[in-house]
């Protein structure tokens, strides 16, 4: 069963930094672009960040464009999201989705979220 | 930026019935729509793709239409599973979601 598992979420003061981690197993993980998605307590949901299966093209969203950072490292099957200079309003779930190819668009395959907090 | 704007923000529709859910580009996305469910305390899941194209595992119960910048989600009976939120996605130009329609049992 295809599943991707995020971690690293937490309390953060504004200002800070958080890296987020997404395993993943049962794909090939080479083969997809992978994203960042995220969602504030009782909102909707914004993407955030792409990056095409070899992780030579990244894209943010304007919101987060300058502060955080997408990678992957494909000998270990895991996506990252480097965020720094918090803000509240960077308070989510943050979850990690498959793209069904190589930046098609289409997210078949979510995490079940983390949560990120941003709070003094 | 696309603005994806969906109605009505709640529906409320009694089980077995019909559901039709709304969502309005603000430009033209050809058939680059998406629509998932969520649950309470769960991912997103994605149920349609290209505007009309059922994902693996989805009922057929569930159906889309629509291109350009108007798309319809339709549940043809409701049943008790299906009470949740639901987005419309356009991936023509960057990704945009819309805010949601809640949908309620009456």
């Amino acid at each position: 069963e295809v599943q991707l598992l995020e971690s690293g979420g937490g309390l953060k003061k504004p200002g800070g930094s958080l890296r987020l981690s997404c395993a993943v197993s049962a794909f090939t993980f080479t083969n997809y672009a992978m994203n960042w998605v995220r969602q504030a307590p009782g909102k909707g949901l914004e993407w955030v960040s792409t990056i095409n299966n070899g992780g030579g093209s990244t894209y943010y969203a304007d919101s987060v464009k300058g502060r955080f950072t997408i990678s992957r490292d494909n000998s270990k099957n895991t996506l990252y999201l480097e965020m720094n200079s918090l803000r509240a309003e960077d308070t989510a779930v943050y979850f990690c989705a498959k793209d069904r190819g190589y930046g098609v668009g289409v997210f078949d395959i979510w995490g079940q979220g983390t949560m990120v907090t941003v709070s003094s | 930026e696309i603005v994806m704007t969906q109605s009505p923000a709640t529906l409320s529709v009694s089980p077995g019935e019909r559901a039709t859910l709304s969502c309005r580009a603000s430009q033209s996305v050809s058939s680059n729509l998406a629509w998932y469910q969520q649950k309470p305390g769960q991912a997103p899941r994605l149920l349609i793709s290209g505007a009309s194209t059922r994902a693996t595992g989805i009922p057929a119960r569930f159906s889309g239409s629509g291109s350009g910048t108007e798309f319809t989600l339709t549940i043809s009976s409701l049943q008790s599973e299906d009470f949740a939120i639901y987005y419309c996605q356009q991936y023509n130009n960057g990704y945009t979601f819309g805010q949601g329609t809640k949908l309620e049992i009456k």
